[in-house]
């Protein structure tokens, strides 16, 4: 059962357009919810994370929107730029498992020129 | 600084064979956490080792195993091998396993079994 469920599968946006992806969880001991972006042949690297005692936050051209009630959280990427092209993931994870996280299944996102 | 460093990068063995991978977290961290990534499943949660022990352990079967040393190096251990276990392994490094301290990841291990 995947406990985060992430969309699109993948997304193709233009330059300078604004690219969006989704997560929603059940879980609502799930208390922080960071995104990760992944190039091919490395490692995943953090991006922005949120707890949920706030409805957004924003680093740079990266923001996160959080609405808790709908169990919904959101990475906005500004002024996307084909160095953005990478799969990004969400996820998850709750105080009784220390650094066990929840992944969503990724996004593949192109930025074309 | 260097990041976390995992040993080798690719793998290639054969069904029933064992497998030992490798990892060295970043200089002072002494949280180590291990992902499974494959394209159907992406990333699963294997083990997470603080201080030389296991404080938490994914679904997978005992086929998978782990250790960490003094040093907070860590080791992940894969018996008899199945085609299944084909995939990226993953570890993360983190100072303590608090979740207000980031995880960075290396680049993973390779594994393909043929």
């Amino acid at each position: 059962q995947q406990q985060v469920k992430q969309s699109p599968q993948s997304l193709i946006v233009q330059k300078g357009g604004i690219s969006i992806i989704n997560c929603a969880y059940e879980n609502t001991a799930f208390d922080y919810f960071p995104w990760y972006q992944q190039f091919p042949g490395k490692g995943p690297a953090l991006l922005i994370a949120i707890r949920p005692d706030v409805s957004e936050k924003k680093e740079g051209r990266f923001t996160i929107s959080f609405n808790k009630s709908a169990k919904q959280f959101s990475l906005h990427i500004m002024d996307s730029q084909p160095g953005d092209s990478a799969t990004y993931f969400c996820a998850a994870s709750h105080p009784n498992t220390g650094n066990q996280f929840y992944f969503g299944t990724g996004t593949s996102l192109t930025v074309i020129p | 600084k260097a990041g976390v460093t995992q040993t080798p990068r690719y793998l290639i063995k054969t069904r029933g064979q064992q497998v030992t991978l490798s990892c060295s977290p970043i200089s002072g961290h002494r949280s180590v956490s291990w992902y499974q990534q494959t394209p159907g499943q992406g990333l699963q949660f294997l083990f997470e080792y603080f201080s030389e022990t296991q404080r938490n352990k994914g679904n997978f079967p005992g086929r998978f195993s782990g250790r960490q040393f003094s040093n907070s190096r860590s080791e992940m251990n894969v018996s008899t091998l199945e085609l299944g276990d084909s995939a990226l392994y993953l570890c993360a490094s983190s100072l303590y396993p608090d979740l207000n301290q980031p995880q960075h990841f290396g680049d993973g291990t390779r594994l393909s079994i043929l």
